[in-house]
């Protein structure tokens, strides 16, 4: 079957890095995304990632491993603004994305 | 730019009576997606449309239905809405089935 793992929940101290982490499991494999969502909003793109390696926009990186079918968001130097749900998606033979359930990331001061 | 937009923000519904969900985009994408998020399941694709004039089932299809008339608008409808119907909805869009999926507000929907 296809499956996303990623942790329920994170905590992390402002200014600090983070790493939240997803494996998968596709019928196929076109790409994995990640995505940001604060509370009562709708979900918005962070990365993209089709190719082995890392992929670094700003305070945020994207790191993938095909062979390992793995992941990583990493997020330097945490603002309060970051605290929010980071959802990893992979996308299957079809360009269909499965999601994972979400990292609640929990930022502290 | 709108980019994508949703109607209602939120509805309450009586179990048994059917309700139209609608979504509409201006970014001229060629596929149209329904999710339904719940806490704790993470998002589960209801229907898709990957161009006008053709649609799909997703992983959650019963007792939804989708049209696809033209680019731009994808309406889901609950025929007969059941309290497990309860939920939050995003309809999302992208110009290829290969690219990153920008989503509408959501419309919050409660059966009771």
């Amino acid at each position: 079957g296809q499956n996303i793992d990623q942790p329920t929940e994170m905590t992390a101290t402002e200014g600090a890095i983070v790493q939240i982490n997803c494996t998968y499991q596709t019928s196929g494999f076109n790409g994995l995304f990640w995505y940001q969502q604060h509370a009562g909003e709708a979900p918005t793109f962070l990365s993209y990632n089709v190719l082995d390696g890392l992929e670094e926009k700003g305070r945020f990186s994207s790191f993938l491993s095909r062979s390992k079918g793995y992941s990583y968001l990493l997020l330097k130097e945490l603002q309060m603004k970051d605290s929010a749900s980071y959802l990893c998606a992979a996308s299957d033979s079809n360009y269909q994305l499965i999601w994972g359930a979400g990292t609640k990331l929990i930022i502290k001061p | 730019t709108a980019g994508i937009t949703q109607a209602p923000t939120s509805q309450i519904l009586a179990a048994g009576r059917s309700m139209t969900l609608r979504c509409t985009q201006d970014m001229r994408h060629n596929a149209m997606y329904w999710y339904r998020q719940d806490l704790g399941l993470g998002l589960r694709l209801i229907h898709y449309s990957n161009t006008a004039g053709t649609t799909g089932k997703g992983e959650v299809p019963d007792g939804y239905s989708v049209s696809r008339a033209n680019t731009d608008d994808f309406p889901l409808t609950l025929a007969s809405a059941v309290p497990s119907q309860t939920s939050v909805y995003f309809c999302a869009s992208s110009d290829t089935t290969s690219g990153g999926q920008f989503f509408g507000p959501g419309t919050r929907l409660t059966v009771l």
